[in-house]
């Protein structure tokens, strides 16, 4: 059974610094990787996909780096801006099934 | 990216009360579509994978007698909790895979759940 945990669990960094996010599973045979953002109480927005064959995605400030043998994710923002505030959620496509990550929670202080 | 849509977006019953919840794939048809659970500051659980035309596929440990999942359309599934109890209070949020997209899921905004 695929295990995906996401570090750190919540993280608070002043406006204009870099987030970093990672994220890990333990059964390296996916399909592909995928980033969404969650606001509270809302649904999930997709930022960033990343097929098993790709070692990275970028859209803006957003870059997310795939090592499939390691097995692990990393959703970097660039310049964070108090928008950016919301949860990021990590899910592993392995047989067309996703695995989700409990989030990793972000604030950025004005 | 491709739209996915819920109705309602929350809803309130009685204990006892049979609640649906429709998940439509608005720009594209969904032959497979699926059904997460999420408990306050945990993960999405998936709880089955609706297909159209067929049965659905129920993950361990998820009743289904208790969830009544249907997919009769490509554009349509509904999940139907049925004699909810407050234990089902929850947030339901539905994807669907757009198959001309590969293994890409788009989801709908989720179904806010109390069951009183």
């Amino acid at each position: 059974k695929q295990e995906v945990t996401q570090i750190p669990a919540a993280l608070s960094v002043p406006e204009g610094e870099n987030l970093v996010l990672n994220c890990s599973f333990t059964d390296s045979a996916i399909y592909n990787l995928q980033w969404f953002r969650q606001d509270p109480g809302k649904g999930l927005t997709s930022l960033l996909l990343i097929q098993s064959s790709q070692r990275e995605q970028t859209s803006g400030r957003l870059n997310a780096s795939l090592d499939k043998s390691s097995g692990r994710s990393t959703l970097y923002i660039a310049a964070s801006q108090p928008g950016d505030s919301a949860t990021y959620l990590c899910a592993v496509n392995g047989n067309n099934r996703l695995a989700f990550g409990k989030g990793n929670q972000v604030v950025v202080i004005p | 990216g491709a739209v996915v849509s819920q109705h309602p977006s929350w809803v309130i019953c009685k204990s006892g009360t049979s609640v649906k919840i429709e998940c439509r794939s608005l720009d594209f048809q969904a032959t497979t579509m699926f059904w997460y659970r999420q408990f306050p500051k945990q993960s999405l659980m998936l709880m089955a994978t609706s297909n159209e035309g067929s049965k659905a596929t129920y993950e361990q440990g998820v009743e289904k007698d208790k969830f009544l999942i249907n997919h009769a359309s490509l554009t349509l599934s509904t999940l139907t909790v049925t004699s909810a109890h407050p234990e089902d209070s929850s947030f339901y949020i539905c994807s669907a895979r757009d198959p001309t997209g590969g293994n890409e899921q788009f989801f709908g905004p989720g179904t806010r759940l109390t069951v009183l």
